[in-house]
């Protein structure tokens, strides 16, 4: 089956513009996460998704992110009033479940704020 | 923070050398897991062992975790010039009430020379 689909593969982008990142998990995985990879560094965690739960969104930088996971599939995650700080890959992750299972990752976006 | 903390943080060996990647984390945790990520874009999941386990092996890889020590390693035997890309540890965050959130390492880049 389909592996975890994100969109756009690239975005470039003026400061200060908003930015709609999308995230298509593997069907029938019921936990969603997102990560930030800046140049050369290890993934930091962002958001965490699972079923109809409250997310779990402690991983968030600022409140100018904020994500949503609608129907219990396709996730955006949004960033308002981008910065260059902001310039990063955004990798999505899905599980079966939450807890033990494997992580299952897309290509990620790799997001420019000129 | 991250969690993790991976050595060395880049590797040089030649085709059919082993490959030996160190990782240290701090809290308790229920798995610790290894990933691989070529040019920077998504992540492929290797190999996951649990707290209770101390040694495991697929193909080419061999995962230790001494959970006295709060360490695991990642060998690689007789790498091939494929094997080249950054090699990540990630862990949970540990506890009845995980979430399956991951906290990663560092990373370390791997170049194996043909």
């Amino acid at each position: 089956g389909a592996g975890v689909s994100q969109s756009p593969s690239n975005k470039v982008t003026e400061k200060g513009k908003d930015v709609e990142l999308r995230c298509d998990p593997i069907s029938g995985h019921t936990a969603l996460y997102w990560y930030r990879q800046s140049l050369g560094q290890g993934l930091e965690f962002l958001i965490y998704f699972q079923g109809n739960s409250a997310p779990d969104k402690s991983g968030l930088p600022s409140d100018r992110f904020s994500a949503e996971r609608t129907g219990g599939s396709v996730s955006t995650l949004t960033i308002q009033r981008t910065q260059q700080e902001d310039s990063a890959v955004y990798l999505c992750a899905s599980s079966r479940t939450s807890g033990k299972n494997i992580q299952y990752f897309g290509a990620g976006t790799r997001l420019s704020v000129l | 923070s991250q969690q993790g903390e991976e050595d060395p943080q880049a590797l040089s060996i030649q085709e059919g050398e082993n490959a030996t990647m160190n990782c240290s984390y701090k809290t308790s945790i229920n798995n610790l897991q290894w990933y691989r990520q070529n040019s920077g874009r998504g992540l492929v999941h290797l190999i996951l062992i649990r707290s209770n386990e101390r040694e495991k092996h697929s193909g080419r890889l061999r995962v230790t975790l001494d959970t006295s020590k709060k360490s695991s390693s990642l060998l690689i035997t007789a790498s091939r010039a494929a094997d080249t890309a950054s090699y990540f540890c990630a862990t949970d965050a540990g506890g009845s009430s995980n979430t399956g959130k991951l906290i990663f390492g560092q990373g370390t880049t791997l170049q194996v020379k043909p």
